[in-house]
């Protein structure tokens, strides 16, 4: 069985741009969770989308913004790239329909903003 | 708000070493506890969990068991290996109904 795969593996861009990442749920998976995790602020929760629909919100400025397809996909984008943004993006995928905490994570998107 | 806080790393032992990583948490209600687990490139892996006050969660070896009293969850092994070097997160599930993870530490295991 395919794990949660994310696309792109590494990126760099610049600031100002924006960018969109990918996350392959495992197949049957309709919760999708997104993460961003750095040396200084550890693993924070950004979103989580279940059925098309987000259903949970962290505390992101809404330059970060995501959506989940009818196939359970997932996208994040961020916009206006700031130096800061830099960081490994990691999804995660879950079965259940109520969120036990039980999280199957993709091996991560790493965006270097320069 | 909810919040988890582990032992600062980075933790180095020699191979069958006694391993505890310490975590203690901050939340409202009766949170889930996690222990997760990062190795060298990968995500993140679930290692063991525990639901409920006195629930243990065990897999490979490992062990944490939910003190509701002293709001703990410390995880522990009686002999690590080599191959346990990586990246240990607490993590809790609290009424936000999302992951707070602790900061992480790191373990090095000596030959």
């Amino acid at each position: 069985k395919a794990g949660v795969t994310q696309t792109p593996r590494y990126l760099i861009k610049t600031r100002g741009q924006q960018v969109t990442l990918s996350c392959s749920p495992i197949s049957g998976h309709r919760s999708v969770s997104w993460y961003q995790q750095t040396p200084g602020q550890g693993l924070q929760f950004l979103f989580e989308y279940f059925s098309e629909t987000q259903r949970n919100k962290g505390n992101f400025p809404g330059r970060f913004s995501g959506r989940q397809f009818s196939n359970s996909r997932s996208e994040m984008n961020v916009s206006t790239l700031e130096l800061g943004d830099s960081a490994l993006y990691l999804c995660a995928s879950s079965l259940e329909r109520e969120n036990t905490g039980e999280l199957f994570f993709g091996e991560g998107s790493r965006l270097t903003v320069l | 708000g909810d919040s988890v806080t582990q032992m600062e790393g980075p933790v180095t032992l020699s191979e069958e070493a006694f391993l505890t990583i310490n975590c203690t948490y901050t939340a409202t209600g009766y949170p889930s506890l996690f222990w997760y687990v990062q190795y060298p490139g990968e995500g993140l892996q679930l290692l063991l969990k525990a639901t409920k006050a006195d629930d243990k969660g065990s897999n490979k070896g490992f062990e944490a068991t939910y003190r509701k009293e002293t709001t703990s969850f410390h995880l522990e092994k009686g002999s690590v290996q080599v191959s346990d070097s990586a990246v240990y997160f607490c993590a809790l599930r609290g009424s936000a109904r999302q992951l707070t993870f602790g900061s992480g530490t790191q373990l090095t295991v000596l030959p």
